[in-house]
């Protein structure tokens, strides 16, 4: 069974610091990678999607990379703004036929991120 | 519409009660997606829809739960002798195709609270 980790489960850092924000995962066998934000009583705001065959792909600040044989993702955000505090989470998309199951998505808990002003 | 569109926004019923939640999909996306947001859960997958059809309702937490996709559009999720533990943020996605490598869009939610 798929198994999604997101580390750490919180941060707060001052505005205009560089941040990453780990995922990694257990099984390999993904069709594809997404990171998303979700502000308090909203739905998820998609950021960026990674397919299987791809490293890495950018979004303005934001920058996702993948290493899908280590089961690991990364999102990085350049130069944070008070307005990127949120909770981020990355989800994973099993490969079809990888007897997953459904086509659901796998999410991790999320991390919480606080840019002080 | 512009984007994902679930009704009601809130819900308070007593338990025991059916309850029955909606989903209005992004026009022309074929694919529909449930999942359930519970506090110190997180995100859970319930059941996805390619057109009409739903192949796999394995990841629906009891028979108390349905969910049907009528003209590929609008999709519903009922909770049947609702209980506290349904308590949750209900929400729906929908992508262009299930096989297809473009992202889900969320809507808002259904937040169902059971007293």
């Amino acid at each position: 069974k798929q198994e999604v980790t997101q580390i750490p489960a919180a941060l707060s850092v001052p505005e205009g610091e560089n941040l990453v924000l780990n995922c990694s995962f257990t099984d390999s066998a993904i069709y594809n990678l997404q990171w998303f934000r979700q502000d308090p009583g909203k739905g998820l705001t998609s950021l960026l999607l990674i397919q299987s065959s791809q490293r890495e792909q950018t979004s303005g600040r934001l920058n996702a990379s993948l290493d899908k044989s280590s089961g690991r993702s990364t999102l990085y955000i350049a130069a944070s703004q008070p307005g990127d505090s949120a909770t981020y989470l990355c989800a994973v998309k099993p490969r079809m036929g990888s007897g997953g199951g459904a086509d659901g998505l796998t999410f991790g808990k999320g991390t919480h991120l606080i840019i002080q002003p | 519409g512009a984007g994902v569109s679930q009704s009601p926004s809130n819900k308070v019923t007593e338990k025991g009660k059916d309850v029955e939640l909606r989903c209005d999909p992004i026009s022309g996306h074929t694919a529909l997606y449930w999942y359930r947001q519970s506090l110190g859960q997180g995100l859970e997958f319930l059941i996805y829809f390619q057109g009409n059809s739903a192949p796999d309702k394995s990841g629906l937490p009891s028979d108390r739960f349905s969910a049907e996709r009528t003209g590929g559009s609008v999709s519903t999720l009922t909770i049947q002798r609702t209980q506290q533990e349904d308590s949750a943020v209900y929400l729906c996605a929908s992508s262009s195709s299930v096989v297809s490598n473009q992202p889900q869009h969320f809507g808002d939610g259904t937040r169902l609270s059971i007293l």
